[in-house]
């Protein structure tokens, strides 16, 4: 079975510090996505990612950066935290279908 | 991106079945019809997906509509386990939009 673990699943921060988010996958998938999942407003696409060091924009990139140096391994990045980023954050891996979710970060910033 | 239609929640009762609707009046000719569930502290899973034809899997079934405009998912003995956000998902086919765009879904309740 596809594993998609996320480094944590809960975090607290504090209002500016720079937040890092790690997803890993264990199937070799070439395609990786950040969303993050709030009450009344679904699942919402953060960042994508189609092969190593390539990255697109989702829907709400802004106050976010990614990285992926390895096809492993797709990270999130808050560069300066705010509250309104408090949000249950999903990574998952694809290769064509279909998308595998990892269980979530519940990130609070405090 | 096409939009789905979906009833905010629906209840059921242990091994009957469940049919779930969801509309897409204006579904494209190439979009795909997915549907995801999510259990409660839990990421989402996908369920099946499809084209024109109906499909069958070990989950459930999705029965679509001639003119591709509704869908149905069908869970034919729901459990206790099947109590989840369902969500149905329009996806095109081209290498490079692989996004999907969940809506809110719809929250299937499970009764013993």
């Amino acid at each position: 079975d596809v594993k998609v673990t996320q480094s944590s699943r809960y975090l607290v921060k504090r209002t500016g510090e720079k937040v890092f988010l790690e997803c890993v996958q264990d199937m070799d998938h070439e395609n990786m996505f950040w969303y993050r999942q709030d009450p009344g407003l679904g699942l919402r696409l953060i960042y994508f990612s189609y092969d190593v060091k390539m990255k697109e924009k989702g829907d709400i990139p802004e106050g976010y950066s990614v990285s992926r140096e390895k096809k492993e391994r797709f990270s999130l990045i808050l560069e300066s935290a705010s509250t309104n980023q408090t949000s249950m954050y999903l990574c998952a891996s694809s290769f064509g279908e279909p998308q595998h979710f990892g269980d979530g970060t519940r990130l609070s910033i405090l | 991106d096409a939009k789905t239609t979906q009833p905010n929640s629906m209840e059921s009762n242990e091994e009957e079945p469940v049919h779930l609707p969801c509309n897409h009046s204006t579904i494209s000719g190439t979009d795909y019809i997915h549907w995801y569930r999510q259990l409660p502290s839990q990421g989402p899973e996908y369920v099946i997906h499809g084209l024109t034809s109906n499909v069958n899997n070990r989950m459930a079934s999705l029965a679509i509509a001639e003119d591709r405009k509704s869908s149905t998912l069908i869970l034919h003995r729901a459990t206790l386990r099947d109590a989840a956000v369902y969500y149905c998902i329009l996806r095109g086919p081209l290498y490079g939009s692989e996004k999907l765009v969940f809506g809110k879904g719809t929250k299937l309740t499970v009764n013993p």
